[in-house]
């Protein structure tokens, strides 16, 4: 079993909603938790960092947060753009072992 | 700004060929992995370096090698390709002093006909 887990799998909004989407892990301890963006056909690229201590981290229009009590972390996107279509992947590192989540394609639509 | 380029962004091959992929770094990273990425798997690590010359397995090493003859190269070779090593291949850096953050390359689509 993955030891983390991203949900939805897929998700579809319209231009200017917001959304979230769903991480939740059994990796413990950690040392960073980090949300990745992945255009099509690009490497991913870091949003945001948080370490085990930290409950958000904001990156602009992108809000992680962080619930060590649950295992879950979260990424919030306000006021969607088009250029956010991209799938979204939560990473867990302990010590540059690296954990990936499968991701979560996210579709905006205008 | 930390670049790291793959050889070629799509590249198909026939079953049996021996494939060279490509990764070289320009940030003086100590680190560096090499993933496949698969639809509704995720990224999973096939095989990382801590140093020039040194190689450790990932989760999934079985059918790939690598080598590591300087410290910003990192080269991913299938030794004789299979179909089931069509994938998105992903080479990634980090250095020890920046939290381990991966700055990854643009991908290689590998088909294997």
């Amino acid at each position: 079993k993955n030891q983390v887990e991203q949900s939805p799998q897929s998700l579809i909004i319209l231009e200017g909603k917001n959304c979230t989407l769903q991480c939740n892990y059994t990796v413990s301890p950690f040392s960073n938790l980090r949300w990745y963006k992945q255009d099509t056909g690009r490497g991913p690229v870091s949003l945001t960092i948080m370490t085990f201590s930290e409950n958000t981290k904001s990156n602009g229009r992108y809000t992680a947060t962080l619930d060590a009590d649950t295992k879950q972390s979260s990424l919030h996107i306000t006021a969607s753009q088009l250029s956010d279509s991209a799938s979204y992947i939560c990473v867990l590192n302990n010590n540059n072992d690296m954990r990936f989540g499968a991701g979560t394609r996210l579709t905006v639509k205008p | 700004d930390v670049k790291v380029t793959q050889s070629s962004r799509y590249l198909v091959k026939r079953t049996g060929e021996k494939v060279f992929l490509e990764c070289v770094q320009d940030m003086d990273h100590e680190n560096m992995f090499w993933y496949r990425q698969d639809p509704g798997l995720g990224l999973r690590l096939i095989y990382f370096s801590y140093d020039v010359k040194m190689k450790e397995k990932g989760d999934i090493p079985e059918g790939y090698s690598v080598s590591r003859e300087k410290k910003e190269r990192f080269s991913l070779i299938l030794e004789s390709a299979s179909t089931n090593q069509t994938s998105m291949y992903l080479c990634a850096s980090s250095s020890d002093s920046h939290s381990y953050e991966q700055y990854f390359g643009p991908g290689t689509r590998l088909t294997v006909t």
